[in-house]
């Protein structure tokens, strides 16, 4: 079964600290690999996205890093805000084969940032 | 406009009623999903469908039937659940012009408690 590991389950930090959420996947067919925000009682809203041709990818105070060789991937938040703390969904998913259509997601990662 | 919207918001349910979710999305987008989301846990997929046709069924037990009556539209009927179907039931929906793969973007969820 194809999966996608991620780490931390739970995450504390400062307001305006940096928190680092990691993953890694097995399926080198993966060739997409979005991060998802979902705060409590909502559905998971696209954070940000990144394909396998490039190493890293920034939005705002949101970046991600890709190792292609380690087949892991990072999601980074720069100056944490009160407001950031949700439960971020890591996923992967791929053209062929099993993976097709569908989108295998992490186990989740729930942040809080203390004030 | 990225907006999935879902009726009802919320929906407490007998075992031996009969109702539906329902899903709609303004995007153009011709691949549409359902997922189940457990407390805590991240979301399982359950159907997709792709221009109207039923692409994957994840072995979804038949008290849950999805029908996709136009490219906009997605609907989950439930007949004779069991109280350990309540649950957040997502819908999404993506693009499905290059792959299935490709960003999918949620709704707001049913909250669905059967008694």
């Amino acid at each position: 079964q194809q999966q996608v590991k991620q780490s931390p389950q739970s995450l504390i930090v400062q307001k305006g600290g940096i928190s680092i959420i990691n993953c890694a996947y097995e399926n080198t067919a993966f060739d997409y690999f979005p991060w998802y925000q979902q705060f409590p009682g909502k559905g998971p809203a696209l954070l940000i996205a990144i394909r396998p041709d490039v190493s890293e990818k920034k939005e705002g105070r949101f970046t991600i890093s890709f190792n292609k060789s380690a087949k892991q991937f990072s999601l980074h938040i720069m100056d944490s805000q009160p407001g950031d703390s949700a439960t971020y969904f890591c996923a992967s998913t791929g053209a062929g084969g099993t993976s097709y259509g569908k989108l295998t997601f992490g186990q989740g990662t729930i942040l809080t940032v203390h004030p | 406009d990225t907006e999935v919207t879902q009726t009802p918001k919320h929906l407490v349910m007998g075992m031996t009623n009969k109702k539906s979710l329902k899903c709609e999305q303004h995007m153009g987008h011709r691949a549409m999903y359902w997922y189940k989301q457990k407390a805590k846990k991240p979301p399982e997929l359950m159907f997709v469908y792709s221009y109207e046709k039923l692409s994957i069924n994840e072995s979804v037990p038949s008290r849950f039937s999805p029908e996709c009556p136009n490219s906009s539209l997605l609907n989950l009927h439930l007949h004779a659940l069991q109280p350990e179907d309540s649950a957040l039931y997502l819908c999404a929906s993506s693009s499905g012009l290059a792959a299935l793969g490709d960003t999918q973007y949620f709704g707001p969820g049913t909250r669905l408690t059967v008694l």
